[in-house]
């Protein structure tokens, strides 16, 4: 069965510290992979994703995400987060010819000033 | 381009209550799709209009559950009679035809049924 796991529930940092959010999916084919952040109060926006192609991936505000085929993983990271990335991170993937996504159970993330 | 539009964004109901949610997508986006979020759970994947017709419907819970595009259009998921366990954030998605697009999502509606 397709599923999406990611590792840390709640992560606290503080400004400026690096981050790393796991991402580890299970399917076995041909897989697109997105990350999506929900700010407090907003709606889901997309970070990133990957269909093919460089396995490193850069998407906005900083972030970027490494796929690893051999590893089923797609983690997330930053080299040094804001207090405004505070919110919470969902790793999702899109399996084959389906549509619809499968989401992980997401990661909160709390930037201390 | 506009967003995707969902309202009402909270409703509280009781429940044996029947409620409709709202959905209208990004103009021109043929792909639609619902997806619910329980408290402290994963968001789940409800159901997947292209057009006006149902592409997939696997994720619907039960037949409390029932949603309809009008003309391809906008979206409405009514469930009826409402139970408790259906509260939770109910998100709709919308993208291009095609599998190389992203999504973009509305803000959600909260429903609590007490």
């Amino acid at each position: 069965a397709q599923s999406v796991s990611q590792h840390n529930h709640h992560v606290i940092l503080s400004e400026a510290a690096s981050l790393e959010l796991g991402c580890n999916y299970s399917y076995g084919g041909t897989v697109n992979l997105f990350w999506y952040v929900q700010y407090p109060g907003q709606h889901l926006q997309l970070l990133l994703k990957y269909f093919s192609g460089d396995p490193l991936v850069k998407g906005i505000k900083g972030f970027e995400a490494e796929f690893i085929k051999s590893k089923f993983s797609f983690n997330l990271r930053k080299p040094s987060v804001q207090w405004s990335d505070t919110a919470e991170y969902f790793c999702a993937l899109r399996g084959g010819s389906q549509g619809n996504l499968i989401f992980g159970k997401g990661t909160k993330l709390s930037v201390k000033p | 381009e506009a967003g995707v539009t969902q309202f009402p964004s909270h409703s509280v109901i009781e429940k044996g209550q029947t409620v409709t949610l709202r959905c209208d997508p990004i103009s021109g986006h043929d792909n639609l799709y619902w997806y619910r979020r329980v408290m402290g759970k994963e968001i789940k994947f409800l159901l997947h209009f292209v057009k006006e017709s149902k592409q997939d419907e696997s994720g619907m819970p039960n037949n409390r559950f029932l949603a309809e595009r009008t003309g391809g259009t906008y979206s409405t998921l009514k469930v009826q009679p409402a139970e408790l366990e259906d509260s939770g954030v109910y998100f709709c998605a919308s993208s291009r035809a095609g599998g190389s697009y992203g999504y973009t999502f509305g803000s959600g509606t909260r429903l609590t049924v007490v």
